[in-house]
């Protein structure tokens, strides 16, 4: 069975607040491992494709790194807005293909 | 392009009756999921085609559930008849495959069902 897990399930920051989240996932037969974002009534956007063990990938205050051998990713939000509020999932090929998702970690950011 | 397109974006249904889902997924891509969206399971993998054929239905619930995709261009999610536990966000998505897996995927709107 392939486990995809998130933590924490939810979090509330202040605006300004930098955070992070964490996606574990089964570290044999990597292929890759997908973040998207996720805002309430509108339906999930990729965020990044992470393949190669110490991948680091950026995108405006948004980064992950990835650690293929122990099976853990790690999403960064640096300086939190309001907009950033929404569910970020990970997801995990099962088979090298069809994604299986963990269930997500929901921001909120207060301002 | 439009993105992936799904219809309708709302169905109530009652117990027993079929309901028909559709998605045309985006010109070129390949493979074609269907997911389900529920608080409890959240995105759980239902059935996914490559190149219009079905590879994995594993996760299709029961036997009151198919899909088909006639061609490249659309695809259907049939549930018959519908129970009330069927009530869920349904998702399509699109997407082209390589190894390692550079591509995400794009999603439809998705359609939101109510089975009354």
């Amino acid at each position: 069975i392939l486990n995809v897990e998130q933590s924490p399930q939810s979090l509330h920051v202040q605006e300004g607040d930098s955070t992070n989240f964490t996606c574990s996932f089964p570290s044999s037969n990597f292929y890759a491992l997908h973040w998207y974002r996720w805002e309430t009534a509108k339906s999930p956007e990729a965020l990044f494709v992470m393949t190669l063990n110490g991948d680091e990938k950026k995108k405006g205050r948004i980064s992950a790194t990835l650690n293929t051998k122990e099976g853990y990713s790690y999403l960064y939000i640096k300086g939190s807005q309001p907009e950033d509020s929404a569910t970020y999932l990970c997801a995990f090929p099962k088979a090298g293909t069809a994604l299986i998702f963990g269930k997500g970690t929901t921001l909120s950011v207060s301002s | 392009d439009a993105g992936v397109i799904q219809s309708p974006r709302h169905e109530v249904t009652e117990m027993g009756q079929e309901v028909t889902l559709r998605c045309k997924p985006i010109s070129g891509h390949d493979y074609l999921f269907w997911y389900r969206q529920t608080m409890m399971r959240g995105l759980e993998l239902l059935i996914y085609f490559n190149n219009n054929v079905p590879i994995d239905d594993s996760g299709m619930p029961e036997d009151r559930f198919s899909a088909k995709m006639p061609n490249a261009s659309f695809s259907t999610l049939k549930i018959q008849p519908s129970e009330p536990r069927d009530s869920a966000v349904y998702f399509c998505a699109s997407s082209l495959w390589d190894t390692p897996g550079n591509y995400g995927y794009t999603f439809g709107s998705g359609t939101r069902l109510t089975v009354v």
